[in-house]
């Protein structure tokens, strides 16, 4: 099982749409959590961190459940800018160390 | 400028020979990475220096693999007789905190394309 797990998309929605992207981890002592945008042939950047008692940043909601081992982002009245891939990062236990550990990426197309 | 410098952005070469990418991270910033991201694919890990600390190696996916950083501040990842699935861009990123709690600041990467 992978460390940390997203749907890999793409989701597909109209501008306007609301749409959420969920990602689960494995390592029940995980402390940190992030969600990353990358653009095409680009860097990831960081979008924002998600906190225990979620985390809303304008039309962006992170949340994180601990008991299910999951976090989520939520985006509200998507916008064509809003096409990248979302990677969710996790503070997880690898190979006898902690260090951060990437998603292979939700994909978000937002059509006109 | 003040962000994380990579170099070269595009290395083609040959399989069996050796290359060199740098990496010049953010000034200050203690904390180095290495991720590799093939085609449509997630970030690797590869390798974390976090100052004087001994690095962490064990994302390096085979001998051929290593890395060195200077003075703590610029490092170099090193491949070995290259073979066709290197072939990648290799992404370095900087934090200012230790660990594995801060944001990383990523270069623009450096493509390696392996003939």
């Amino acid at each position: 099982r992978k460390e940390v797990e997203q749907d890999p998309g793409p989701f597909n929605v109209p501008e306007g749409a609301t749409v959420a992207f969920n990602c689960t981890y494995s390592n029940s002592a995980s402390q940190s959590f992030f969600w990353y945008r990358q653009d095409c042939r680009k860097e990831p950047k960081l979008l924002m961190s998600v906190y225990s008692s979620g985390n809303e940043d304008g039309r962006f909601t992170a949340q994180l459940n601990r008991a299910s081992q999951y976090i989520s982002l939520l985006i509200r009245d998507s916008k064509l800018s809003d096409s990248a891939t979302y990677l969710c990062v996790v503070n997880g236990y690898q190979d006898s160390s902690y260090k951060l550990i990437f998603g292979s990426g939700t994909r978000l197309l937002v059509r006109p | 400028g003040a962000g994380v410098s990579q170099s070269p952005s595009n290395k083609v070469t040959e399989k069996g020979k050796d290359v060199e990418l740098r990496c010049d991270p953010i000034s200050g910033h203690t904390a180095l990475y290495w991720y590799r991201q093939s085609l449509g694919q997630g970030l690797e890990f590869l390798i974390y220096f976090q100052g004087n600390s001994a690095p962490d190696k064990s994302g390096l996916p085979s001998d051929r693999f290593s890395a060195e950083r200077t003075g703590g501040s610029v490092s170099t990842l090193t491949i070995q007789r290259t073979q066709q699935e290197d072939s990648a861009v290799y992404l370095c990123a900087s934090s200012s905190l230790a660990g594995t709690t801060g944001e990383l600041f990523f270069g623009e990467g450096s493509r390696l394309t392996v003939l």
